[in-house]
């Protein structure tokens, strides 16, 4: 049973250009959620999509959208880069009506603006 | 609005000894609270979760949390530390439910374990 994957793994962008992530939910998931964690510190919630929707949304600019797809999977498009954009881009997956199952979080996206 | 604070930025202990990582928690509603652990250029792997079921909580190799509402902390420790605990520990809290609701993240924990 695959978990959540994430593509690519790594990426470098110069400023202002444009990046999409990927990311495919573990197999039975329906709620994708991103996060950012920058160097050294903790993950950061982007934004969260249920029925190709985003339900919920953190503190950042409308730079960062997404997208959902009917199979569940999930992009995380960022315009406009700066290099305060580099991170690590985690997706996470989770069954909405599963109780408090919890998240299963993908190995991320290491993005590195120049 | 939620908060999470890991208090200790670095932690360092030998091999055999006991491992306490601390978290203490902001909620205004009865929390969700979990322990994540990162390896080196890897995700987050869940090492437990609490979900207002009992207070001492039993995760993933040998890791165990107890939820204290009076004190708002939700402290890891493991026995007997093993040279494979070394990474990164992140404790987090969720706005809303175990599924749905946003985690909101520490700064984490590095454990190093010396020989």
């Amino acid at each position: 049973d695959a978990g959540v994957t994430q593509s690519p793994t790594h990426l470098i962008k110069t400023r202002g250009q444009q990046v999409t992530l990927r990311c495919s939910p573990k197999s039975g998931h329906d709620t994708v959620s991103w996060y950012q964690q920058a160097l050294g510190q903790g993950p950061q919630f982007i934004f969260q999509y249920y029925e190709e929707e985003e339900r919920q949304r953190g503190n950042f600019p409308d730079r960062f959208s997404g997208h959902q797809f009917p199979n569940y999977s999930s992009e995380l498009n960022v315009n406009a880069l700066l290099l305060g954009d580099s991170a690590l881009y985690l997706c996470a997956s989770s069954l909405r009506s599963g109780g408090a199952g919890g998240y299963t979080f993908g190995s991320g996206t290491r993005l590195t603006v120049v | 609005a939620q908060s999470v604070t890991q208090l200790g930025s670095h932690v360092s202990v030998s091999e055999g000894a006991l491992v306490l990582l601390r978290c203490n928690y902001s909620s205004s509603v009865p929390p969700y609270l979990f322990w994540y652990v990162q390896y080196p250029n890897q995700g987050l792997q869940l090492l437990l979760k609490y979900t207002s079921a009992a207070t001492l909580v039993k995760g993933i190799n040998g890791f165990e949390a107890e939820f204290k509402k009076s004190e708002t902390s939700f402290h890891l420790t493991k026995p007997s530390a093993h040279m494979s605990d070394a990474a990164e520990y992140f404790c987090a809290v969720s706005h809303g439910s175990g599924n749905t609701g946003k985690l909101i993240f520490g700064q984490g924990t590095t454990l190093q374990v010396k020989p």
